[in-house]
């Protein structure tokens, strides 16, 4: 297995613009999550999804971020309008026996809001 | 809800030293205790995990214990070597093992100096 994709690897948008970020989790694997890693807040969870319903979202900022999984192979973590404050890495991970089992994680997309 | 500490923040240490780093965590019933290791700009990667019905678990030259009365978990490097120079991070899982999530500590930067 390829492991857990993301695309892009680098975005650098201006400050106001959608951003899409997009996961493929590894192939049966049933948790998908979304991180965000910044020096001052560490690694935080955002949200994730068992069998493609969210089941926690509690740690999305604000209403500007929304997630979504349409099926088993994809999701999508979309910022609009983008700001400054939202440049970091964003991980997407995904596990087979939930959250008491590894995560995989993918390698990460570097967000640059100008 | 979870909150996890982690220290220290920085820790170097001499090639052939062993290494430590504590956690403590708040919700009595979190369950699920794993460390990951980040390497420079590398995606973070399981290490070793401990469930609460275990004190301490080995593998090879690390190993993770856990004092569920005071609510505090550590890591232990023996034999440390160059490469395990790497941004350590714990974790755990507050809430119940099907709905919870995964909380992070801030990380410890570890140097091992060759």
């Amino acid at each position: 297995d390829a492991g857990v994709i993301q695309s892009p690897r680098h975005e650098v948008t201006e400050m106001g613009q959608e951003v899409t970020l997009r996961c493929k989790p590894i192939s049966g694997h049933d948790y998908l999550f979304w991180y965000r890693q910044t020096m001052m807040r560490g690694l935080e969870l955002l949200i994730y999804f068992n069998n493609n319903v969210p089941i926690d979202d509690s740690g999305m900022p604000e209403d500007r971020f929304s997630a979504k999984m349409p099926n088993a192979s994809f999701s999508t973590l979309k910022i609009q309008p983008s700001e400054p404050r939202d440049s970091a890495v964003y991980f997407c991970a995904s596990s087979y026996g939930g959250l008491v089992d590894t995560q995989y994680f993918g390698p990460g997309t570097r967000l640059t809001v100008l | 809800g979870e909150n996890v500490e982690q220290h220290p923040s920085t820790l170097s240490v001499q090639e052939g030293d062993s290494a430590v780093i504590k956690c403590t965590y708040s919700d009595s019933a979190s369950n699920y205790f794993p460390w990951y290791k980040q390497e420079l700009g590398k995606r973070p990667q399981l290490i070793i995990d401990i469930r609460s019905n275990v004190g301490e678990k080995k593998d090879q030259r690390i190993a993770v214990t856990l004092n569920k009365t005071a609510k505090h978990f550590s890591l232990h490097i023996t034999e440390t070597q160059p490469e395990d120079s790497a941004v350590y991070f714990c974790a755990a899982l507050g809430g119940s093992s099907n709905t919870g999530k995964l909380i992070f500590g801030q990380g410890t930067t570890l140097q091992v100096k060759p």
